[in-house]
């Protein structure tokens, strides 16, 4: 299985502030790598797909990249909506799997 | 716009079968693959396994044993069994479409998910 570990586990940040999340995986998934967004007792919504490719109606503030084994996703300016939680996932191989997440905080 | 709902019991008990089922509407469900996954309480997503149009299937080993995943194409539905359920398995279970390009796939769009809970 390949693993996917995000980093950090947990972030504390401001609106407005500019924020990374950051994403390894065990071995390289080329550009197989989708992030979503979950918020509390909601269901995951996709962000990013194939690494950097925004999902039709995502605020253009959320950007992905990175290849291989190394990905980021970026929130350029927080807005108080974008606190959840945020998950990696990569779409390489079977079995599917997630990075542990990480929980954006006020 | 494609939409997925998920229905079944909200209570298993132990050592039973987990049974959920998965409508899809908006769509045919004669295209792409279907997947579950779910999220025990406060934890992160787990992927359970795909079932394609065709009817292949590919499950998670960590559950292979014990998983069934099957497609009614009449009725526009796919399904999830689980059997020999224990504590563990207590989740939010959802079901996804997975979309496939060229180079990637991604999940999209998900079910509302439904929350199962293994108890005597």
């Amino acid at each position: 299985d390949i693993q996917m570990t995000q980093s950090p586990s947990s972030l504390s940040a401001s609106v407005g502030d500019r924020v990374t999340i950051t994403c390894r995986a065990s071995q390289s998934i080329s550009i197989n790598l989708n992030w979503y967004q979950q918020k509390p007792g909601k269901v995951p919504e996709l962000l990013i797909y194939a690494a950097s490719s925004l999902q039709s109606g995502v605020p253009s503030r959320f950007s992905g990249s990175g290849s291989g084994t190394d990905f980021t996703l970026t929130i350029s300016s927080l807005q108080p909506e974008d606190f959840a939680t945020y998950y990696c996932q990569q779409s390489y191989s079977t079995p599917r799997t997630f990075g542990q997440g990480t929980k954006l905080k006020i | 716009q494609v939409q997925l709902q998920e229905s079944g019991p909200g209570l298993v008990k132990p050592s039973e079968t987990l049974s959920l089922t998965c409508t899809v509407s908006g769509g045919s469900i004669s295209s792409y693959y279907w997947s579950w996954i779910r999220q025990p309480p406060g934890k992160g997503l787990e992927w359970i396994g795909f079932i394609h149009y065709s009817g292949s299937t590919n499950y998670n080993p960590s559950l292979k044993s014990r998983v069934t995943i099957s497609l009614d194409t009449s009725k526009n539905q796919f399904s999830l069994k689980v059997s020999s359920v224990i504590a563990a398995d207590t989740a939010v279970y959802y079901c996804a479409r997975e979309e496939v390009a060229i180079d990637s796939s991604w999940f999209d769009p998900w079910g509302q998910g439904t929350l199962v809970t293994v108890s005597s």
